[in-house]
């Protein structure tokens, strides 16, 4: 049983196109996430959503639009693909109802963007 | 704010010697620690986690990390590597009033036999 799942594995394309990554989670959890892991592995958070509403959205170009249909889904919308949009986007999800971050995140097995 | 370094990129060590990852971190109240693991091709998965009580963590796979608030620090662990710990290492900070987790650079462990 996936308990974060994330499509697709890889994904390539060309600058100025629009992509779409889908995540799902099977654990019941409460909040769910979008980081952005760079080729030196720097992980850094892009959204969070608990129960649907957007709580966390940092500094990201506004090519970047997540959407939460329900509270196991949260896609990620990319317009406009740049060069430097290269890299592993992670879905993760949490228990934390409250957005008390104490709970562990369990991981997607990411998507490998490449923009060419 | 808070802030996690992690004191080098790139650790090695013999198949059975002492595995140590180091993490500092900076907060301005008492935080909430984390160590992930992340094997190649695959996320990230909790190894183990502080946020209160007993200052020696015990996590998975032989791995633990004591957390010295005089030192700020959450080292990590392993009496005796095996193989199979080759992965990279996050170490993470969480404010318990804020949403956000700070992740660490990480640290590639390899192994050699």
């Amino acid at each position: 049983d996936t308990a974060v799942s994330q499509t697709p594995k890889y994904l390539v394309t060309q600058m100025g196109n629009d992509k779409s990554i889908k995540c799902e989670q099977n654990l019941g959890h409460d909040t769910m996430y979008w980081y952005k892991q760079d080729s030196k592995k720097f992980l850094k958070i892009m959204f969070s959503y608990n129960n649907k509403e957007l709580i966390i959205n940092e500094t990201v170009p506004n090519r970047f639009s997540p959407k939460s249909p329900d509270k196991a889904h949260l896609n990620l919308h990319i317009n406009s693909l740049e060069l430097g949009d290269s890299a592993v986007y992670f879905c993760a999800s949490s228990q934390d109802g409250t957005g008390a971050h104490y709970s562990p995140l369990h991981f997607g097995n990411g998507t490998r963007l490449t923009v060419t | 704010a808070q802030s996690v370094t992690q004191l080098g990129s790139h650790v090695s060590v013999s198949e059975g010697a002492l595995v140590l990852l180091r993490c500092n971190y900076s907060s301005s109240v008492p935080p909430y620690l984390f160590w992930y693991v992340q094997y190649p091709n695959q996320g990230l998965q909790l190894l183990l986690k502080y946020t209160t009580g007993a200052t020696l963590v015990k996590g998975i796979n032989g791995f633990e990390a004591e957390f010295k608030k005089s030192e700020t620090s959450f080292h990590l662990t392993k009496p005796s590597a095996h193989m199979s710990d080759a992965a990279e290492y996050f170490c993470a900070v969480s404010d318990p009033n804020d949403y956000k987790l700070s992740f660490g650079a990480g640290t590639t462990v390899t192994v050699r036999a």
